[in-house]
């Protein structure tokens, strides 16, 4: 079945360390997405890919690092700039933008930095 | 100001209660999402509406475009209908597929 898959689903890291989060998609989408949920806000941007090779920042970029070496993989890596770094992430994908689509959510990591 | 504003934030229901979660939204759109979020976290596309009206199973969903507001309704709701509900739309205005999310409506369905 096609899908996106984040891992882990929990994640605890120490303050300063940087981490990377997973994101892969079987579904051949050109696009893919990170986003940053906290309590009582809505889902926020962090970067965006529209095709292999290229990626551009969101709302909240700073702190925050991606690659997209690979159509079906997005690697987020939370560094040790970023301040608040706990919070739930969750990755998505779509067809190509400018077509009416669906967007496709992971399961999201719940990060925790300690 | 939000660019997308969803009421009530929370919403309590008895089992079999018909239930309607609204959403509006200050920018020309091209398409509007919701989206269902599990206890766990992960997250379900629902529906994406441009105009008119969608149904599946026991949810509904419409959208005004003139009035910049969508509503989601769910006739004899169920325990297993808990959840947060979102609305998020795809702006005109932005590039590519970005879309900007309401804060959710967390819906607790009691038996």
């Amino acid at each position: 079945d096609g899908g996106i898959t984040q891992s882990p689903k929990y994640l605890f890291r120490k303050e300063g360390q940087n981490v990377t989060l997973s994101c892969e998609q079987n579904l051949n989408h050109d696009a893919m997405y990170w986003y940053r949920q906290d309590p009582g806000q809505g889902l926020r941007l962090i970067y965006y890919s529209q095709i292999v090779n290229d990626f551009q920042k969101g709302d909240i970029a700073e702190g925050y690092s991606v690659s997209r070496e690979k159509k079906e993989s997005f690697p987020l890596t939370v560094t040790s700039a970023q301040k608040n770094p706990t919070a739930f992430y969750l990755c998505a994908s779509s067809i190509v933008p400018g077509r009416l689509t669906e967007a496709f959510f992971g399961q999201g990591t719940r990060l925790t930095v300690v | 100001k939000n660019e997308v504003e969803q009421s009530p934030q929370n919403l309590t229901a008895q089992e079999g209660e018909f239930i309607t979660i609204n959403c509006s939204y200050s920018v020309g759109i091209s398409a509007l999402h919701w989206l269902q979020q599990h206890p766990g976290g992960g997250i379900v596309s629902l529906f994406m509406l441009s105009s008119g009206k969608k149904k599946h199973g026991r949810l509904i969903a419409t959208i005004n475009i003139q009035e910049k507001h969508s509503s989601l309704h769910i006739t004899a709701s169920h325990p297993r209908d808990s959840a947060v509900y979102i609305c998020a739309v795809r702006s005109v205005e932005t590039s590519g597929s970005r879309l900007t999310f309401g804060e959710g409506t967390q819906l607790t369905v009691n038996p």
